[in-house]
């Protein structure tokens, strides 16, 4: 069974980079899927990051498009989320997840990491 | 972007009633729309995909319905552990969008 696993700093000054890595358990990034990364402001709705697949191509959020990047590396069997220029907008729950049964909806979910944008 | 609004924003009811809650797109997203349900404190969880489709081990007390714009997600007959906030997702156009949410609560 595929496990996700969030890390990175819990606060992030602003203007600076956020960079989360998601670790994958029980199962090859490199076999298939779409993997994603989902944020939750405090106390408010699911917003989508943007996608990567297993061979590199990435889709991204219009709205956040020119801040992101997505990124995979095989080798570790992890998959990588950065957001520059950030502000106390981007304080949120950031998840990390896995398509499943059709491309695009998310059947395997990390647990979530907090990260706050404050000086 | 697709824009999905979900309405109500909290039903009150007790154990044992029906829910329905809506889902309206502001464009067709066709057949390609699911349901989450997400509790405090945990990440939101795959309920119904593709309009009607159980996620494996949902409860055939989920149901969902509808085409094009409009969507429904019902629970026949609520258990305790059904009282949390339900959010419908396209896949239809990227990006990909979320619903505001529904807060289902015990009356």
């Amino acid at each position: 069974q595929v496990q996700l696993q969030e890390s990175g700093p819990g606060l992030v000054k602003p203007s600076e980079t956020l960079s989360l890595t998601c670790t994958v358990s029980g199962y090859s990034i490199s076999s298939g899927y779409y993997w994603g990364w989902i944020r939750q402001p405090p106390g408010k709705g699911l917003e989508w990051i943007g996608s990567i697949y297993h061979s590199g191509s990435t889709y991204y959020n219009p709205s956040l498009k020119s801040r992101v990047t997505i990124s995979v590396d095989t080798s570790k069997n992890q998959f990588s989320l950065k957001l520059s220029s950030v502000t106390a907008a981007d304080t949120a729950v950031y998840y990390c997840a896995r398509d499943g049964v059709s491309s695009g909806y998310y059947t395997s979910w990390g647990q979530g990491t907090l990260v706050t944008v404050s000086s | 972007e697709i824009v999905l609004t979900q309405s109500p924003a909290t039903l009150s009811l007790s154990p044992g009633e029906r829910a329905t809650l809506s889902c309206r797109a502001s464009q067709s997203v066709s057949s390609y729309l699911a349901w989450y349900q997400q509790k405090p404190g945990q990440a939101p969880r795959l309920l119904i995909y593709d309009v009607s489709n159980r996620a494996t081990g949902i409860p055939a007390r989920f149901s969902g319905s509808g085409s094009g714009t409009d969507f429904t997600l019902t629970i026949s007959s609520l258990e305790p552990e059904d009282f949390a906030v339900y959010y419908c997702q396209q896949r239809s156009n990227w990006p990909y969008t979320f619903g505001q949410g529904t807060k289902l609560e015990i009356k």
